[in-house]
This record gives structure tokens, C-alpha cells and sequence, in this order.
């Protein structure tokens, strides 16, 4: 495995389910991010791990939860979800003193909530 | 206002033509500026990456950047089919990657 993996690759689930995306990053990176995609707006950065402490929380609803428990594994917990939450969400890795900004992102995982 | 603006598309252009893609920004601050290309069901990746004014040229690519205006470009040469996909905007003013303002991309499609 190369680069930053996401699984599930799809997800649809109900209002009152509970379930977990995963990111894992094989780049030796120390920063990993989660980012939510919504067709025509703009990447909105949810959660940043840096040295795997949270270091941003961009005022994100507490039914989204983050989880990293080491520098190459990001979780994202879900509970309670509502429709508008369907969207796609992309894990990213950085080195955290990386001047230029650069992320490397995973293949997304595309999320329906019914 | 937007901090980033970018036009969504989308863009369809015939082969072998000049592709101009642009952003305008209101952060004065902004002075790390990147190009990330994304293809349909991936994730983004990093195209071209450009710090403060000036011009910056990869292969069939040039990014320009204008912070006068603030107005930055991507141009795109000689277009090809494997080109097409929506392309992002991206800047900071600090650098590092939780610090980035993304455009909403621009959907371009190159036909044969």
C-alpha cells in the first residue's frame, strides 16, 4: 500500500446508525486532516492531528468525532447524521513543518445519509 | 464576500487548445498559492505550487500570479483529453497545510 488509503470507499447509512471512516497514511507524514467535499463549495477543513494531537477543530457539529491514535491512523466516527451531511470526505497527510502546504490526499469516501 | 473565488464551470474546451483557469482572492495576506487537479472519484493532488508574484512553468503548465490584482492563473497548453478534471485552487499565509483556503474548482473537460 503507497500514499493514503480510505475505506470505506462508499457508506450509506441511516439517521441513527453509528459508523467509522478510516484513513490510513504510509508516507511517514505527521499531520493528517479530515475534509468534507460538498458539490460547488469549497473544501472545508474539519479536524487537523499534528504530532497526534488535535490542533483544529473548525467548529464541527459533535456528531462527527475524530479519533488518532497513532501518526498513521485517522478515524472519523459518525452518530446521528443528517441528510446534509451527505458528502464526500477526504483524509489528507502532511509533514507538519512543510512550508509549502502540501497535502496528500486519500480517494474520499462518498457518504449518503438517508 | 468569499475569501476565494473561483468560477465552477463547467469548462469544455477541444483538444490542443489554451486552457486559462482563475482564481481572485481578497486575503491581501495570501502568498503561497497552489494548483491541486482532481479526476473524477480521487482525491485532490498538488499540480503546481507557486510562493508570492511571479510565473512558475512545469511541461504544458504555467501558474501565474498577481497579487496586485489578486488574481492568480493556471494555463494550460496544448490540451489533452487526459486533462480533463476540476481543478482547485488553493492558497495561505502562512504555508503549512491546516492553513489552506480552497476555490470551489473549476470542472474542465477536453474533447477530442
Amino acid at each position: 500500500e503507497t500514499g493514503v488509503t480510505q475505506t470505506p470507499r462508499h457508506l450509506v447509512m441511516g439517521m441513527t446508525n453509528k459508523k467509522s471512516l478510516k484513513c490510513e497514511q504510509h508516507l511517514g507524514h505527521n499531520a493528517m486532516y479530515w475534509y468534507k467535499q460538498s458539490a460547488k463549495k469549497p473544501l472545508e477543513l474539519m479536524f487537523v492531528y499534528s504530532l497526534e494531537e488535535r490542533v483544529e477543530n473548525n467548529s464541527v457539529p459533535s456528531r462527527f468525532s475524530p479519533e488518532c491514535p497513532n501518526s498513521s491512523h485517522l478515524f472519523l466516527h459518525l452518530h446521528t447524521l443528517q441528510p446534509e451531511d451527505s458528502a464526500l470526505y477526504l483524509c489528507a497527510s502532511s509533514q507538519v513543518y512543510e512550508n509549502t502546504g502540501e497535502l496528500f490526499f486519500g480517494e474520499g469516501s462518498r457518504l449518503t445519509v438517508l | 464576500q468569499k475569501e476565494v473565488e473561483q468560477d465552477p464551470g463547467p469548462l469544455s474546451v477541444p483538444e490542443g487548445a489554451i486552457v486559462s483557469l482563475n482564481c481572485t482572492y481578497s486575503n491581501s495576506a495570501f502568498q503561497y498559492f497552489m494548483w491541486y487537479r482532481q479526476y473524477s472519484r480521487k482525491g485532490p493532488e498538488l499540480l503546481m505550487y507557486t510562493y508570492s508574484s511571479g510565473n512558475k512553468e512545469d511541461g504544458r503548465f504555467t501558474a501565474q500570479v498577481d497579487k496586485s490584482s489578486k488574481y492568480i492563473s493556471l494555463f494550460i497548453r496544448d490540451s489533452q483529453p487526459s486533462d480533463s478534471a476540476t481543478y482547485l485552487c488553493a492558497m495561505s499565509a502562512s504555508g503549512g497545510g491546516n492553513k489552506l483556503t480552497f476555490g470551489t474548482g473549476t470542472q474542465l473537460k477536453v474533447e477530442l
